[in-house]
């Protein structure tokens, strides 16, 4: 069975621009939850969806959006990019209420 | 709302002897328990969890967490630690709502 699969592993973009990231959750998995982690500030959630709604959300502020699609595939927008957006951004797959999967991560640099 | 803690930020074992990474946790009703390592720019992998059962929970390459429900911890332990066993390590606690991190455990193994 494949893993996560987020798209993609590396980013540079300049302030002011927007990015989108991708994940592909592990097959049959309907939730997908998307975490920011930095050096300061550790792991952080962002938002979690399932079924193309978002479930629940983290406190980030709204430059920060995601969705999902039918395909349970995920997408993370951020934009107005800040310096303090470089992170790794990462992406997990579970089944309801199990141990969640991560994939590999984006690693976002804003210069 | 549920939260996790790590106490120490770094543990130093020699190699062959027991390591412990501790964790305590904070949630209203049953957790949901989980660990992950984390090497070098990679993302998480899942080594174990705790839903119900046994407190004595074992997980992959040889680890396994002892759940104490009156101390509210979730330790993770090992019997002989490898070099190999070096990377940051997290404790998370999941609720219906979200999953929530510790700030991770830097173990170092030396030879």
């Amino acid at each position: 069975k494949a893993g996560v699969t987020q798209t993609p592993r590396y980013l540079i973009k300049t302030r002011g621009q927007q990015v989108t990231l991708s994940c592909s959750p592990i097959s049959g998995h309907r939730s997908v939850s998307w975490y920011q982690q930095t050096p300061g500030q550790g792991l952080q959630f962002l938002f979690e969806y399932f079924s193309e709604t978002q479930r629940n959300k983290g406190n980030f502020p709204g430059r920060f959006s995601g969705r999902q699609f039918s395909n349970s595939r995920s997408e993370m927008n951020v934009s107005t990019l800040e310096l303090g957006d470089s992170a790794l951004y990462l992406c997990a797959s579970s089944l309801n209420l199990g141990g969640a999967f991560f994939g590999q991560g984006t690693r976002l640099t804003v210069v | 709302a549920q939260s996790v803690a790590q106490p120490e930020d770094q543990v130093n074992v020699a190699e062959g002897n027991p390591l412990t990474v501790k964790c305590t946790y904070s949630v209203s009703g049953n957790p949901y328990l989980f660990w992950y390592v984390q090497y070098p720019n990679r993302g998480l992998q899942f080594l174990l969890k705790y839903i119900t059962g046994d407190n004595l929970v074992k997980g992959s390459y040889g680890f396994e967490a002892e759940f104490n429900k009156s101390q509210t911890s979730f330790h993770l332990k090992k019997p002989s630690a490898l070099v190999s066993d070096s990377a940051l390590y997290f404790c998370a606690v999941r609720d219906i709502n979200d999953m929530r991190f510790g700030a991770g455990t830097r173990l170092t193994v030396k030879p």
